[in-house]
């Protein structure tokens, strides 16, 4: 079965340290992006990426850094310089050319 | 500044009526716009799109209306059903840009049996 697949469902960061999310997809498609949710508000671009080995910031881009070295794998990492990481992070894809976003599962972000 | 708003965070409805999302834009270059469902815990999943050459797209039971020169967009359920229950999102796109989707707030639909 064809997908979006994001690990690990639940995270949790201690003060000072950096996290990676993993997104992998076996849609072949081009494009990928990252999205941050929180309570009661849309869905935010974080990063997106078009295709291999080149990535754009999106609108929340500080404090969160990704690759883009498989056209499979956009890992996202949360840095320490991420003062308000706990969220819901939502992993997606598309065909380059504004097809609809496959969404992963999510992963649920939580700072101890 | 948000380019895509929802203003309706809830909208409850009985089952069998009618449910209306409304969606405004600010951005006049966009020109795709597409509605996301979300069930908790779970990632959107796609439910109908619209392109800005059109001013009706029609899947089932959902249908997308486009008004260009208010920059409004909304998505009629007919008839409800208590599945329909999710937060649904707003989101649009520019040629320009076209790799970078914006989505609203989203408006969180109950339907009552």
């Amino acid at each position: 079965d064809g997908g979006i697949t994001q690990s690990p469902k639940y995270l949790f960061r201690k003060e000072g340290q950096n996290v990676t999310l993993s997104c992998e997809q076996n849609l072949n498609h081009d494009a990928m992006y990252w999205y941050r949710q929180d309570p009661g508000q849309g869905l935010r671009l974080i990063y997106y990426s078009q295709i291999v080995n080149d990535f754009q910031k999106g609108d929340i881009a500080e404090g969160y850094s990704v690759s883009r070295e498989k056209k499979e794998s956009f890992p996202l990492t949360v840095t320490s310089a991420q003062k308000n990481p706990t969220a819901f992070y939502l992993c997606a894809s598309s065909i380059v050319g504004r097809e609809k976003l496959f969404f992963g599962s999510g992963t649920q972000l939580s700072v101890l | 500044d948000q380019q895509v708003k929802q203003n309706s965070p809830s909208l409850s409805v009985q089952e069998g009526r009618i449910s209306i999302l409304n969606c405004d834009y600010t951005n006049s270059m966009f020109d795709y716009f597409l509605w996301y469902k979300k069930y908790p815990a779970e990632g959107p999943t796609f439910l109908i799109s619209i392109s800005s050459i059109k001013d009706k797209n029609e899947d089932g039971r959902f249908t997308v209306f486009l008004n260009k020169s208010a920059k409004h967009l909304s998505l009629h359920i007919v008839p409800s059903q208590p599945g329909d229950s999710a937060v649904y999102f707003c989101a649009a796109s520019a040629e320009t840009s076209y790799d970078k989707v914006i989505f609203g707030p989203g408006t969180s639909l109950s339907v009552i049996p």
